[in-house]
């Protein structure tokens, strides 16, 4: 059974780091893309971050971009999103989903969310 | 740009059926689509994959009172027998060379 269980959100402030990590189960990591997307308070879903199954590519939302990054640890079956520089309008719940190809496609599974809160 | 566009809200009865649409922008008609439900409170699920042919893929468990169409750049999702919890957002989301992942703006669907 797949199961992604994202961790590491909180409050934090303006201006602060945080990293998200997604716990993959039920599949290799290493042989699917994988995709961040986050949810702020009573708006629609946001594409945020992918990476291509190999790893060697990654690409962000322009309102992300040079302030996130994410990565993968194939070895732990672990996804990434290190956060920095963060406003109050990254205020939002993060999902991790799993991308159903090494390649772009369709997100199969999604993780239940962990939320981030920016706020002084 | 590459732009999915659904209506806002949608309505319909208990036991009833409802289509929801989702719209590819200009030059993409020939582009798949996934079709995700949010009911509230909750993380979105994943419901089917939807070709520009018409034929899906449904994901685990998703019961056969849901189905999918497509017509031109128009992607549909049709619910039948609505039950209570089918109130829900539902997203449709797209992929391909450069647009690694698109989301439509969702619609929210009361069932009365």
């Amino acid at each position: 059974e797949v199961q992604l269980l994202e961790s590491g959100g909180g409050l934090v402030q303006p201006g602060g780091s945080l990293r998200l990590s997604c716990a993959a189960s039920g599949f290799t990591l290493s042989s699917y893309s994988m995709t961040w997307v986050r949810q702020a308070p009573g708006k629609g879903l946001e594409w945020v971050s992918y990476i291509r199954g190999s790893g060697t590519s990654t690409y962000y939302a322009d309102s992300v971009k040079g302030r996130f990054t994410i990565s993968r640890d194939n070895s732990k079956n672990t996804l990434y999103l290190q956060m920095i520089s963060l406003r109050a309008e990254d205020t939002a719940i993060y999902y991790c989903a799993k991308i159903d190809r090494a390649a772009a496609g369709p997100v199969d599974y999604w993780g239940r969310g962990t939320l981030v809160t920016v706020s002084s | 740009q590459f732009v999915l566009t659904q209506s806002p809200s949608a309505s319909a009865s208990l036991g009833a059926s409802v289509r929801l649409t989702c719209t590819l922008s200009s030059g993409h008609s020939n582009y798949a689509i996934a079709w995700h439900q949010q009911r509230p409170e909750k993380g979105p699920r994943y419901l089917l994959k939807l070709n520009s042919d018409g034929s899906h893929i449904k994901g685990d468990g998703i019961p056969d009172r849901f189905s999918a169409s497509s017509s031109g750049a128009e992607r549909y999702l049709t619910i039948s027998s609505l039950q209570s919890d089918d109130e829900a957002d539902y997203y449709c989301q797209t992929w391909g060379t450069g647009i690694q992942v698109v989301f439509g703006g969702g619609t929210k669907l009361t069932v009365l």
